[in-house]
């Protein structure tokens, strides 16, 4: 099974200032077809996961600008230019490429 | 727009069975392939089981098969997930989610406790 990895598992951060969340693949996730699926979900206390970005870089539609996807390969980063309070919760990487689908351990942000 | 509404969770004794169903709307369910991912407390999400479009292939995580059967009826816009042989473990909340890589939309998830 491809592992995903994530860090930083916790991720106190001040309201205005960056944040950024890595996650690194045990194998590539470039599928035969030339697409890298990797997804980054936000998931709100209380809430259902929500897709912010898909294969790689793609936002969702709604998600606000300040969220950006990068990466390729085995490793990927996902980043958040000014924090605001809405972006409390646990945030994970998943591949989509291989079976079995797999998620990251996920990132807990919350303000400092 | 698109809907997912799983239903089917409860308190279940070790060993038991249960059906969890997903009703989909305000999409073309047949055109897509279907997920349950799941959630169990303090811990992160885990991939459970898929079936494509017209439910010729079907998918399981390690932790399910052989007791998980997934399955969908695209007369009814349904997706189920009979559960058999339950534990602890499998203590969680589902979520019912839609597309092969995609992803792109979650139910609200059903609640299951597995418990004597």
């Amino acid at each position: 099974d491809v592992v995903m990895t994530q860090s930083p598992l916790s991720l106190p951060v001040t309201l205005g200032q960056p944040a950024s969340i890595s996650c690194r693949s045990s194998q590539s996730l470039v599928h035969s077809n030339g697409n890298t699926y990797l997804n980054w979900f936000q998931q709100r206390p209380g809430q259902s996961p929500r897709r912010l970005i898909y294969k790689v870089s793609n936002r969702d539609s709604g998600v606000p600008d300040r969220f950006s996807g990068s990466g390729s390969g085995t490793d990927f980063t996902l980043k958040i230019s000014r924090v605001e309070a809405e972006d409390v919760g646990v945030y994970y990487c998943m591949q989509a490429t291989h079976w079995p689908r797999t998620f990251g351990q996920g990132t807990k942000v919350d303000i400092k | 727009q698109v809907q997912l509404v799983e239903s089917g969770g409860g308190v279940v004794q070790p060993g038991r069975s249960l059906r969890l169903s997903c009703a989909a709307s305000g999409f073309t369910f047949s055109s897509f392939s279907m997920h349950w991912v799941r959630r169990a407390p303090g811990k992160g999400l885990e991939w459970v089981a898929c079936i494509w479009e017209d439910g010729s292939n079907k998918h399981y995580a390690d932790s399910v098969r052989g007791r998980f059967t997934i399955s969908r009826d695209n007369s009814k816009n349904t997706l189920n997930l009979q559960m058999d042989s339950l534990r602890a473990e499998d203590t969680a909340v589902y979520y019912c989610v839609r597309g092969k890589e995609g992803f792109d939309f979650w139910g609200q998830g059903t609640l299951v406790t597995v418990s004597s």
